[in-house]
């Protein structure tokens, strides 16, 4: 029971460089997102997606792109990171709609950009 | 603008000692509360769900409650052990959405 699935754990950039990080959930959720934790500040959202092929931005956008490549998986792209990135980065899944919205995070990807 | 506080930011107690952990809200239009534990590293597993209906749920050792007219969600541990070590989060959606606000967490050590 996999649950939400993100790839890499670990990653370390240069300034200006560019990577997508990937998430996948097997519980047939609607609603997908992506935060970034950083000390002091605890989790903020960046994007989310309510359902398959809409996304909207978060709290915190600037510097992200995002897609929906299917129900499944939601992807989180850094076109040109900067220090300022570097951070821990959830992906979280939840079924959408009113009632029952109980979230499950991944266990994360450590980025580092120097 | 929903903001989350959790008081205090960090804990410190023997082992087998009964501890509340505090979770307030500005925003009462809050709708689902839910608590997660963090441990070091490592991703949010979520701990419990009160529903906006709900007042409270309980598992195991752990209590959650919901207070909307006060803005206040409480955590309650019974019998604490070393292994409840963890950071302890709240978060709430918002109005019936389902994106959610965080608190910065409590920081909590059970000591032999």
């Amino acid at each position: 029971n996999a649950g939400v699935t993100q790839t890499p754990k670990f990653q370390v950039l240069k300034t200006g460089q560019s990577m997508t990080l990937q998430c996948a959930q097997d519980m047939n959720h609607n609603s997908m997102y992506w935060y970034r934790q950083d000390p002091g500040m605890g989790l903020r959202l960046i994007y989310y997606s309510a359902s398959e092929g809409t996304t909207d931005k978060g709290e915190v956008p600037n510097g992200y792109n995002v897609s929906r490549l299917n129900k499944r998986e939601f992807s989180l792209r850094l076109e040109s990171a900067a220090p300022s990135q570097t951070s821990v980065y959830f992906c979280a899944s939840s079924v959408s709609g009113t009632g029952v919205t109980e979230a499950f995070f991944g266990q994360g990807t450590r980025l580092t950009v120097v | 603008k929903q903001e989350v506080t959790q008081i205090p930011a960090a804990l410190s107690v023997p082992e087998g000692e009964n501890l509340v952990l505090n979770c307030s809200f500005t925003d009462s239009a809050i709708y689902n509360l839910q608590w997660f534990r963090q441990d070091p590293g490592k991703g949010l597993t979520s701990l419990l769900l009160i529903q906006s209906s709900q007042r409270e749920q309980t598992s195991g050792r752990l209590n959650a409650s919901l207070d909307k007219s006060s803005g206040r969600s409480t955590l309650y541990i019974a019998a604490s052990q070393p292994g409840d070590s963890a950071t302890y989060l709240c978060a709430g959606t918002t109005g019936g959405g389902n994106k959610l606000t965080f608190g910065t967490g409590t920081q909590l050590k059970v000591e032999l």
